[in-house]
């Protein structure tokens, strides 16, 4: 079974508009961690955000934020007043268990694109 | 600090050919993994190793082979190249316990003909 899921292939935006990018993801440890990547048409993966599923807050960085829905084993990231360089492929992934050991498990990413 | 690097940055080899991508990081982490990405997927990982010594497999594991001797280094090894290798090849790490870290190297475009 797919572990995570992103439903969305691809996705547009007007700029300075905010987009939401879905993600489920599915496991039955108790402990975990959800990361959303971002990954321009360059090729480098680049960390945005990170969830621990304790954590009581959702987690925001700058003009990211993770909406959180733990009963509904939902993730969507969240960017606020969209920029043209946020034009990119978004990675959902997830690491299961409480230490850190390199095991992450990726969605199949949505596009989008932000239009001026 | 160089952070995570990956040589070579592009590669082609024929069908049955061997070689060996290199992955290196200078920040001490624990945790070192591979990945591969298709065209239009995400990542999906090969093997990984929480420290010196001490690998073990991923998803995908068929066809490679590493091991890590350093906790510098962590080579990915084609034993025998095939089409269905040609992909992007990332390696990450990170510090291990409860950190959330996983830093990417710029990957390796492989092509297998």
């Amino acid at each position: 079974a797919q572990k995570i899921t992103q439903t969305q292939p691809g996705m547009f935006v007007q700029e300075k508009e905010a987009v939401t990018l879905d993600c489920t993801y599915d496991t039955s440890d108790p402990s975990y961690g959800l990361f959303w990547y971002k990954q321009p048409s360059s090729g480098e993966m680049i960390f945005l955000i990170y969830q621990g599923s304790y954590d009581q807050q959702n987690a925001t960085e700058g003009r990211y934020s993770l909406n959180f829905q733990k009963a509904r084993k939902s993730a969507n990231l969240v960017i606020s007043a969209s920029q043209l360089g946020d034009s990119a492929m978004y990675f959902c992934a997830m690491r299961e268990g409480q230490v850190n050991a390199g095991k992450s498990t990726f969605g199949d990413g949505t596009t989008l694109t932000v239009k001026p | 600090n160089a952070g995570v690097t990956q040589t070579p940055k592009f590669q082609v080899l024929k069908t049955g050919q061997s070689m060996t991508l290199q992955c290196a990081q200078d920040m001490n982490h624990e945790y070192m993994s591979w990945y591969r990405q298709d065209p239009g997927m995400g990542l999906r990982l090969i093997h990984y190793s929480v420290g010196a010594g001490i690998t073990d497999q991923g998803e995908v594991p068929n066809g490679y082979n590493v091991s890590r001797s350093t906790t510098e280094d962590f080579p990915l090894r084609l034993l025998s190249a095939a089409p269905s290798q040609t992909s992007v090849y990332f390696c990450a790490s990170g510090r291990g316990g409860s950190s959330h870290e996983q830093y990417f190297g710029p990957g390796t475009r492989l092509t297998v003909t």
